[in-house]
């Protein structure tokens, strides 16, 4: 079974549209992250929720909002898309309470956006 | 503001070679580092975490060491395979709390070459 689970694998879109990007994990973890990769294959932090909590929310344009209906989902949507959104998406989660395996994050397969 | 960079960028070795990946942090306040692998157009999977109290850490052919007080830490690959192809990354994470960041380096490109 997998771990964590994005939709949709692949995204292509146009310029000006709206679109979502969706996260499940199954390993119980209390905290899930989104990050970007770029074409340099640079990854960065975006936000972070702990227990649906928004705890870590970098310098990212405010047309990002991610949404935790509960602990096992974490969903990004990103309106009025521009050719500088085109990446690649990776959700995360880790366990960061006491006792949480040292709070080692485990990634999704990712989810390449293009914008055209 | 922590940074992290991997040396070398890229890497092309023959099978079998014994190799060494390296991974330095300017902040060395850390709470853990973690060795990830990223196959072309895929997620990452994890290899090894050391916590910093921890001078290194093994699993299999793989052999990752920390030295938090310079900054720095490697991942030694045993009888490197073709199969290790793939892009190596390093990141430190800042604290235990939940709003501790994970910071990546750039990763090493890996070639084993049959």
């Amino acid at each position: 079974d997998t771990a964590v689970s994005q939709t949709p694998k692949y995204l292509v879109t146009q310029m000006g549209n709206d679109k979502s990007i969706k996260c499940e994990q199954n390993l119980g973890h209390d905290t899930m992250y989104w990050y970007k990769q770029d074409s340099k294959k640079f990854l960065k932090i975006m936000f972070s929720y702990n227990n649906k909590e928004l705890i870590i929310n970098e310098t990212v344009p405010n047309r990002f909002s991610p949404k935790s209906p509960d602990k096992a989902h974490l969903n990004l949507h990103i309106n009025s898309l521009e050719l500088g959104d085109s990446a690649v998406y990776f959700c995360a989660s880790s366990q960061e309470s006491v006792g949480g395996a040292w709070n080692e994050q485990y990634f999704g397969p990712g989810t390449r956006l293009t914008v055209t | 503001k922590q940074e992290v960079t991997q040396i070398p960028a890229a890497l092309s070795v023959p099978e079998g070679e014994n190799l060494v990946l390296n991974c330095s942090f300017t902040d060395s306040a850390i709470y853990n580092l973690q060795w990830f692998r990223q196959d072309p157009g895929k997620g990452l999977t994890s290899l090894l975490l050391i916590q910093s109290s921890q001078r290194e850490q093994t699993s299999g052919r793989l052999n990752a060491s920390l030295d938090k007080s310079s900054g720095r830490s490697t991942l030694y690959i045993a009888a490197s395979q073709p199969g290790d192809s793939a892009t190596y990354l390093c990141a430190v994470k800042e604290g235990e709390t939940s709003g501790s960041r994970l910071t990546f380096g750039e990763g090493t490109q890996l070639t084993v070459n049959p």
